[in-house]
């Protein structure tokens, strides 16, 4: 039973535009959100976080939602470049240690 | 922010054999942890490893397939014992990142394929 859903495997986006990209989870225990930007042959790197008690966190060009009562979550990047090309990984914390991943989604920046 | 250092990167193992990863932290962490992808999944949790104790492994994954050793808190190991071809998969190690709110920080992963 995945806990942390990102429904988009991949999605294209023009340079210079926003990139939105989305997750779902199922577990009301999860206290903490974060999003990781992966390249290929790298370990995952923090991008952003967000705690449940807000709604929006702003990081420059990033922005992560929290909508608790749809249980679901975005990041925003804007504007769009090309080194944003990555895969993006939806995490969330709650109760135990470790994170509880999604699948990713893979992000491509178009010139 | 930590610095980690997993090795080997990427390996080709024959079925029914082991493999041991290491991860070396440049500084002192209290937890570590070990997280399996397989292809086209999310990063799954294997275990928590602390120093001086034993690890804690998460529901699915057992230590006699994944053992794990902890000596001190800059250095742990995992080791994929019996492999089959459903081993083959990303394996990474974390730690907690001391500066950010349960913000982990990841070693670049070891890619196993086993044959």
């Amino acid at each position: 039973d995945q806990q942390v859903k990102q429904n988009s495997p991949s999605l294209s986006v023009q340079e210079g535009r926003i990139s939105i990209l989305n997750c779902d989870y199922t577990n009301s225990m999860f206290d903490y959100f974060l999003w990781y930007k992966k390249y290929p042959a790298e370990g995952p790197t923090f991008l952003i976080s967000i705690s449940s008690i807000k709604d929006k966190n702003e990081d420059g060009r990033f922005t992560v939602f929290l909508n608790k009562s749809a249980k679901h979550l975005s990041l925003h990047i804007v504007p769009s470049q090309p080194g944003d090309s990555a895969v993006y990984f939806c995490a969330a914390r709650g109760g135990a240690d470790g994170l509880t991943f999604g699948k990713g989604t893979h992000l491509i920046i178009q010139p | 922010s930590a610095v980690i250092s997993q090795k080997p990167s990427r390996d080709i193992c024959q079925r029914g054999t082991s493999l041991t990863i290491q991860c070396q932290v440049d500084s002192q962490v209290t937890m570590m942890f070990w997280y399996r992808q397989q292809p086209g999944q999310s990063l799954t949790l294997i275990a928590t490893a602390n120093q001086g104790s034993e690890a804690t492994y998460e529901s699915g994954f057992v230590i006699d397939k994944f053992p794990i050793s902890r000596p001190n808190l800059t250095f742990s190991t995992l080791t994929v014992s019996n492999m089959s071809p459903e081993d083959s998969s990303i394996y990474l190690c974390s730690v907690e990142d001391k500066d950010r709110v349960y913000g982990y920080t990841f070693g670049s992963g070891t890619r196993l394929t086993v044959v």
